[in-house]
């Protein structure tokens, strides 16, 4: 049981770049997330699905998009890689969309865009 | 959406209870109450959550008032490795954190 699994761990990008942040979970959790956290900040929701095929934009969804086409996988894409998407992005899963439930998260990916 | 507001640092003495208000005086009548910690730049880790009556389970306990409008982590006996960046969250949000120190 791995829990939730982000790669990679670190990535360097230049400006206009594109690329994919990769987010699996193992639990058959429903209920899925994506949050950056800039430098000294909390993390901030970028966004999140309910469950396979359902999408939803979160706090700061712009420069990224997500699709949900597995229960197990929720990829982060950049389209045209910023510097100001420099941050850490967490990942994170839940049974239900957080009723009762707590959130288990990745241990991050440290993307810079140079 | 619900936001909430934590006092940006604390500091504990190792041993003592430590006690981390947190307001949310917007949440609505079916939104839990969840504290998370974070550790250096690690993932956050669950603590506990609560709806209305308080809750107490290994790590710590949550006093949630009747209005629900602010609650509080307590710690009971902090120790060094519980230094740490506590969130209160609502609806998926984060606020901005408090950071607990505890020191011997």
């Amino acid at each position: 049981n791995a829990g939730v699994t982000q790669t990679p761990k670190f990535q360097v990008l230049k400006t206009g770049q594109s690329m994919t942040l990769q987010c699996a979970q193992d639990m058959n959790h429903e209920y899925m997330s994506w949050y950056r956290q800039d430098p000294g900040m909390g993390l901030r929701l970028i966004h999140y699905s309910v469950g396979a095929g359902i999408t939803d934009q979160g706090e700061v969804p712009n420069g990224y998009n997500v699709s949900r086409s597995t229960t197990e996988d929720f990829p982060l894409r950049l389209l045209s890689a910023a510097p100001s998407q420099t941050s850490v992005y967490f990942c994170a899963s839940s049974y239900s969309i957080g009723r009762n439930y707590g959130y288990t998260f990745g241990s991050g990916t440290r993307l810079t865009v140079v | 959406d619900a936001k909430t507001t934590q006092p940006p640092s604390m500091d504990c003495a190792e041993g003592r209870a430590a006690n981390l208000p947190c307001n949310h005086s917007t949440i609505s009548g079916n939104e839990y109450v969840y504290w998370y910690r974070q550790i250096h730049s690690q993932g956050p880790q669950y603590i506990i959550h609560g709806l209305k009556n308080n809750e107490t389970n290994e790590m710590a306990s949550l006093i949630i008032t009747e209005d629900r409008k602010s609650s509080t982590l307590i710690l009971p006996h902090a120790t060094l490795r519980d230094t740490a960046v506590y969130y209160c969250i609502v609806n998926m949000r984060f606020g901005a954190g408090t950071r607990l120190t505890v020191k011997p």
